[in-house]
């Protein structure tokens, strides 16, 4: 069974450009999320998908960054415009059921520079 | 608040050592879940374990064991017989059952290095 997958893998824009960071759950997990590691710092929660519906988006920095999941299967998180604080390890997570108690499983990340 | 602290950035030992990772958490819920993952450098995240707040058994998984205690608020990961493969990072995370929450509350880290 395939894992967490993200994409890309590193990407490095100038400040102002988009940006758009992509995920791919474990197949039939219904919850998804998104984390963020910047330089040294503990790794945050930005967003939870349950299927297509932001279940919690509490974490999300500001309104240049917007996540989606249509469908309910796949994740685009987009950010618009980057500054360069935005630097740092996005990391996406899937798990299967509902609840504190699920593990989640986490994809390699994708590591955004920001110029 | 909840809050995840791993004091320990980094620590080097020499390969065939024993080493424990420290993490100590603040929960205002009486229900949750801790969890530690690994980070190796390919650099994604690798579960460990998960334990409920309501077993504090200590878990063994061949040269890891975890130690669980809830009067001091910790749940530290030891390695015996420490191997070069070892070396990675280590988180200890969080989770509550308060409101329904289903977010991770993650610890700074502890970069291991093993040497051989």
């Amino acid at each position: 069974e395939a894992g967490v997958t993200q994409f890309p893998s590193h990407s490095v824009i100038e400040k102002g450009q988009t940006v758009t960071l992509r995920c791919d759950p474990i197949s039939g997990h219904d919850n998804l999320y998104w984390y963020r590691r910047v330089m040294g710092k503990e790794i945050k929660f930005l967003l939870h998908f349950v299927k297509e519906s932001k279940q919690d988006e509490s974490g999300m920095p500001n309104n240049r960054f917007l996540a989606e999941r249509t469908g309910g299967t796949y994740s685009t998180l987009k950010v618009q415009p980057a500054e360069l604080e935005d630097s740092g390890v996005y990391f996406c997570a899937s798990s299967q059921g509902w609840g504190y108690t699920d593990t989640q499983y986490f994809g390699p990340g994708t590591r955004l520079t920001v110029l | 608040a909840q809050k995840v602290t791993q004091a320990q950035t980094e620590i080097s030992v020499v390969e065939k050592e024993d080493v424990t990772l420290d993490c100590v958490y603040e929960t205002r819920d009486t229900t949750y879940y801790l969890f530690w993952y690994k980070q190796p450098p390919s650099g994604e995240l690798v579960f460990l374990i998960r334990r409920n707040s309501f077993d504090e058994q200590n878990e063994i998984s061949g040269r890891y064991s975890w130690n669980f205690q809830k009067s001091t608020s910790s749940f530290n990961f030891t390695i015996t017989a420490s191997q070069v493969v070892d070396s990675a990072v280590y988180f200890c995370a969080l989770s509550e059952a308060f409101q329904g929450a289903q977010k991770l509350v993650f610890g700074q880290g502890t970069r291991l290095t093993i040497n051989p």
